[in-house]
């Protein structure tokens, strides 16, 4: 089975221009996560998704951040404006959605805002 | 608020060597999930070895296991024969229980494996 899969990999972009960062959950998985890994704060949770529906979103830095999940198998992370300290790896994460269940990484999403 | 200290920022260890890295997490909860997971060089996030609070015996993944002191609220990871494969960050993580399924994660231990 195909895993977690993040697009684009990686992502040079100039201060204020929108970014989208997009994912695609393993299937079968009813909960996705949006984490972001910065030297400075390390893994944080921004987002976490349940059958679609944002659960907890009180990780999601400010206003310029938002996410959806349209369908079971696609979710997006839009930064607009992007800012250089927006700058770090982007990790889209899916598990099964019961208890205890483990969560399974995408290869990330490197953001470089200059 | 559910917390998760990992207090070795590195480590390294001589190839074919043990090493234990030491997780301590902070919970008023009785039954949840502690995890390990690597991340390589290539940033990968891998499962290493997951743990349920209510099992007494420590989970073991070939030449991976825990020692989990519940009552110490300690979850430390033992990896034996240590493998220049085995260079990664290392995460420390604590599922919050009772249906919001929030994983918590340590700020990780460096690991060099030296030859």
């Amino acid at each position: 089975d195909a895993g977690v899969i993040q697009s684009p990999r990686h992502e040079v972009t100039e201060m204020g221009q929108e970014v989208t960062l997009r994912c695609k959950p393993i299937s079968g998985h009813n909960s996705l996560f949006w984490y972001r890994q910065t030297m400075m704060r390390g893994l944080e949770l921004l987002i976490y998704f349940n059958n679609n529906v944002p659960i907890d979103d009180s990780g999601m830095p400010e206003d310029r951040f938002s996410a959806k999940m349209p369908n079971a198998s696609f979710s997006t992370l839009k930064i607009q404006p992007s800012e250089p300290r927006d700058s770090a790896v982007y990790f889209c994460a899916s598990s099964p959605g019961r208890y205890g269940n483990t969560i399974y990484f995408g290869e990330g999403s490197w953001l470089t805002v200059v | 608020a559910q917390t998760v200290t990992q207090s070795q920022p590195e480590m390294s260890v001589q190839e074919a060597e043990t090493v234990t890295l030491s997780c301590t997490y902070d919970t008023s909860e009785n039954n949840y999930y502690l995890f390990w997971y690597k991340q390589p060089p290539s940033r990968q996030m891998i499962l290493v070895i997951r743990q349920e609070a209510y099992k007494q015996q420590n989970a073991t993944e070939n030449r991976f296991s825990v020692n989990f002191q519940k009552a110490a609220k300690s979850f430390s990871l033992k990896i034996s024969d240590s493998q220049l494969g085995d260079t990664a960050m290392y995460f420390c993580a604590f599922m919050k229980p009772r249906g919001t399924y929030k994983y918590i994660f340590g700020t990780g231990t460096r690991l060099k494996v030296l030859a």
